[in-house]
């Protein structure tokens, strides 16, 4: 197993603010995940982080919008930049439980961001 | 195309009920993987079951049941003796061997009421 630690664990942001969230994994993994789920909504996925590369982007999901770092093998950071209230969600980090490429997932509690 | 749904929105029962969660799939590959997750208030979602394209034996945990059936492209889940502690939202999700990230579910908000 895995244990995810995010921070913050929640904010409120002004509209036109940047916020970086982080995830710390206590073990290492090569591959690490950033999801949202606005809303009363599923869960996308905005990319996938692998140390020394650049992230993966989903589509509709944009590196300036987005910026994430992976400076190694237990930690990411995503920053939600110039937010918008349409950014208000839950911004989560996860990691692959196995690294057999199965897609089962151990998730960090998430990052409840409110814009106002 | 890959699809997972989850047609019950919200499902509300009383405590003690068995209910059932519906999850169907649709994939093109022979070999998946299916998930339920759970998704309590606080949050953080929680790692149910995983079980692979293979394997169609239903599964019971406790309280929890699976039930997968290729024919009908279900992966249905079942809390037998509701607890109020049960209520949260679950997610089934899909995920291929051709491309092994998850394609989530909408989700089915659970309340057992007491």
């Amino acid at each position: 197993s895995a244990v995810i630690s995010q921070k913050p664990s929640r904010d409120i942001c002004q509209r036109g603010t940047s916020l970086t969230i982080q995830c710390q994994v206590d073990s290492q993994v090569t591959m690490m995940f950033w999801y949202r789920q606005q809303p009363g909504q599923s869960l996308t996925l905005i990319a996938t982080a692998n140390q020394g590369s650049e992230a993966t982007y989903e589509s509709g999901f944009v590196i300036d919008k987005f910026p994430i770092s992976r400076p190694n093998l237990t930690f990411s950071t995503l920053t939600v930049s110039n937010m918008s209230p349409e950014d208000s969600s839950i911004y989560l980090c996860s990691v692959e439980a196995s690294g057999l490429n199965t897609g089962e997932l151990f998730f960090g509690e998430g990052s409840r961001l409110t814009v106002l | 195309a890959q699809k997972v749904t989850q047609a019950q929105t919200e499902i509300s029962v009383v405590e003690k009920e068995d209910v059932t969660l519906d999850c169907v799939y649709e994939t093109r590959d022979t070999t998946y993987y299916l998930f339920w997750y759970k998704q309590p208030p606080s949050g953080e979602l929680v790692f149910l079951i995983r079980r692979n394209s293979f394997d169609e034996q239903n599964e019971i945990s406790g309280r929890y049941s699976w039930n997968f059936q290729k024919s009908t492209s279900s992966f249905n889940f079942t809390i037998t003796a509701s607890q109020v502690v049960d209520s949260a939202v679950y997610f089934c999700a899909l995920s291929e061997w051709s491309n092994y990230q998850l394609i989530w579910g909408a989700g089915t908000k659970l309340i057992i009421k007491p």
